[in-house]
């Protein structure tokens, strides 16, 4: 079990860029969530899949943010024509499917639009 | 809607000290609650968790937590902090039926020497 990992850790991008992150879940999980975080906030959900489907978008996931987790196993998140309120630590969790069952988190990807 | 309130942004005690962070609930049922920490530039690490039974959880690296129906409080507390215990600490409740989680707006906590 070597946990959840996101890449990049970090990016930097200017406004009007797309950028994309990869979330690796724990390799059993067949459940993977993505959630938000903003400055002295606590995290926000965005969406979820179970394998590969992608079962709910949360309101604050705009027509820019797209998700995908092609095979049910890794899964990335897509933001396009970027804009600096969506400066934020983006965070993936996973879990499995019984229920109630634990969110493991990676360390997130934080981004910065200047 | 299920919510948690965390009423203290920040908290500072000194290494050795006792140390209680408030959690308050809103939800119709007993709720199932989550306590997370997330220390600089990690991410978030569970605690422990309360689903049902025995209301005093015990979790890792000493921390504990009582839920109280009555005061819809699910408090977390350590006899004792070390100074890696600084971090910024979340209560969370689940949503039933895809276990999205609704976190609080988290407690920073400091120790000083």
């Amino acid at each position: 079990d070597t946990g959840v990992s996101q890449n990049p850790r970090h990016k930097i991008t200017k406004r009007g860029q797309n950028v994309t992150f990869r979330c690796d879940p724990i390799s059993e999980h067949n459940r993977l969530y993505w959630y938000r975080q903003t400055l002295g906030q606590g995290p926000e959900f965005l969406t979820y899949f179970q394998n590969e489907a992608q079962l709910e978008k949360s309101r604050l996931l705009s027509d820019r943010f797209s998700a995908e987790r092609p095979k049910g196993s890794f899964s990335t998140l897509e933001i396009q024509r970027t804009e600096q309120g969506d400066s934020a630590m983006y965070l993936c969790a996973s879990s499995s499917t019984q229920k109630l069952e634990t969110q493991y988190f990676g360390p997130g990807t934080r981004l910065l639009v200047l | 809607a299920q919510s948690v309130t965390q009423p203290d942004i920040h908290i500072t005690v000194s290494e050795g000290a006792s140390l209680e962070l408030r959690c308050n609930y809103s939800y119709g049922a007993t709720p199932y609650l989550f306590w997370y920490v997330q220390s600089p530039g990690q991410g978030l690490q569970l605690l422990l968790k309360y689903f049902s039974g025995d209301t005093l959880v015990q979790g890792i690296k000493g921390f504990e937590a009582e839920f109280k129906r009555s005061q819809s409080s699910f408090n977390l507390r350590k006899p004792s902090v070390h100074w890696s215990d600084a971090a910024e600490y979340f209560c969370a409740v689940p949503t039933f039926g895809n276990e999205k989680l609704t976190f609080g707006t988290g407690t920073r906590l400091t120790i000083i020497p």
